[in-house]
């Protein structure tokens, strides 16, 4: 079955303890990106992938994170978190960055810092 | 700058019943693309329809359908026959060839009366 995974997909924590976020996708997309939904605010991004090796910054990237050695994986790392951090977090993939192509999510992983 | 508005935080339909929510957008780009989401309870983010913007036909997909007013510059969602299971929070977003991120609208959160 073609999908986005994310783990853990709940996860509460304290200030200042590093956590990953894991994203993986089984649909050889080229492009994955990561979101925040936070209430009355929509979906922002906070980094993206173009590719294996090649990421970027999104609109909020502060305090946050990213790698993509593989094609696959994409995760998400919180140095030191705070609680400005708390959201739901969602992992996206497409076949490629075109505007035609829709963005397949991960289930989302709601997180608290406390 | 690309947006997305929502003016519509929340709406009440009655089950059987047709409801458009509307979207409008704002970009400069000449090619983009307009997709809507379907956000459950559960939390995942479900892709319903997408929209081109050269796209000389408005987009239909069961029972979703995409009124698509390029002059306007808004791309309201149809539901037709409204069923208890389409209560959910709705995301309309956009993503302009020269953007590396779909934008979202804060979303409009639709609740089917039985």
């Amino acid at each position: 079955e073609a999908q986005v995974t994310q783990n853990p997909r709940y996860l509460i924590t304290v200030t200042g303890k590093k956590l990953t976020v894991t994203c993986s996708q089984n649909m050889n997309h080229e492009y994955m990106s990561w979101y925040r939904q936070d209430p009355g605010l929509g979906l922002r991004q906070i980094y993206y992938s173009m590719n294996v090796e090649v990421t970027d910054k999104g609109d909020v990237p502060e305090g946050y994170k990213v790698s993509r050695k593989e094609k696959r994986n994409f995760p998400l790392i919180l140095e030191s978190p705070s609680p400005n951090q708390t959201s739901l977090y969602f992992c996206a993939s497409s076949l490629r960055l075109a505007t035609s192509h829709e963005q397949y999510f991960g289930p989302g992983t709601r997180l608290t810092v406390t | 700058a690309q947006k997305i508005t929502q003016t519509q935080p929340g709406m009440f339909v009655q089950e059987k019943e047709a409801v458009t929510l509307d979207c409008t957008y704002d970009t400069s780009d000449p090619s983009y693309g307009l997709f809507w989401y379907k956000q459950p309870s559960s939390g995942e983010m479900i892709f319903l329809i997408y929209q081109g913007s050269y796209d000389q036909q408005n987009a239909t997909e069961g029972r979703y359908s995409l009124n698509f007013q390029k002059a306007r510059k808004s791309a309201n969602l149809v539901i037709s026959a409204s069923q208890l299971g389409d209560s959910a929070m709705y995301f309309c977003a956009m993503r302009g060839r020269s953007s590396y991120k779909l934008i979202f609208g804060s979303g409009t959160r639709l609740l089917v009366r039985p």
